[in-house]
């Protein structure tokens, strides 16, 4: 069956611009997480949700982050006046329920100039 | 708090020979503990898991894990690895309850690297 979806692989953008990363999980999977893969930081959880609700919201680095998840479905992570240290490969993973494995999308390699 | 320590970043190795990474965690809950491999431009695959019951448990690829609570240990071994098992290496916990709850933690990763 269908994996863990995200959109663009790849996005270039000049320092300043907003960018809007996608994040379509496997149908079924009620949880959904961010995470953040950087060379210095390694493997950094951003939030989760459940359902459409996000118990966890701590490992948003900034208030330029936020991240929105509707019909229990597909999510979206904005990022604001985005800033070269934001330059990462940000992963996407869902799960049937929060205790149950993570399965990973294939990212989206963000590069800000 | 939880950590995870994978204790080698490199670990090189010929064609056929067994292979060890290792992995450390602490945590003041009782956890989940997983392993990801992770090709060159690609997501996190799961290679394995353990969550409860046999201490051994048995992956994808050839690759199997044993959890040692005393030790705070979850390395991982293969017997004999391949030219294909050159990727990067990922050892996770998962908290089963308080602040920390729902979130995977990473080890900063090994790279294994099989010659021929």
């Amino acid at each position: 069956g269908a994996g863990v979806s995200q959109s663009p692989s790849n996005k270039v953008t000049e320092k300043g611009k907003d960018v809007e990363l996608r994040c379509d999980p496997i149908s079924g999977h009620t949880a959904l997480y961010w995470y953040r893969q950087s060379l210095g930081q390694g493997l950094e959880f951003l939030i989760y949700f459940q359902g459409n609700s996000a118990p966890d919201k701590s490992g948003l680095p900034s208030d330029r982050f936020s991240a929105e998840r509707t019909g229990g479905s597909v999510s979206t992570l904005t990022i604001q006046r985005t800033q070269q240290e934001d330059s990462a490969v940000y992963l996407c993973a869902s799960s049937l329920y929060v205790d149950q494995p993570q399965h990973f999308g294939d990212g989206t390699r963000l590069s800000i100039l | 708090a939880q950590s995870v320590t994978q204790l080698d970043s490199q670990v090189p190795v010929f064609e056929e020979a067994p292979v060890e990474l290792r992995c450390n965690y602490s945590s003041s809950v009782s956890v989940y503990l997983f392993w990801y491999v992770q090709y060159p431009n690609q997501g996190l695959q799961l290679l394995l898991k353990y969550l409860s019951g046999s201490t051994l448990v048995k992956g994808i690829n050839g690759f199997e894990a044993e959890f040692n609570k005393s030790q705070t240990s979850f390395h991982l071994r293969k017997p004999s690895v391949h030219i294909s098992d050159t990727a990067e290496y990922f050892c996770a916990v998962w908290v089963t309850g308080g602040t920390s709850y729902g979130k995977l933690t990473f080890g900063q990763g090994t790279i294994l690297t099989v010659h021929p």
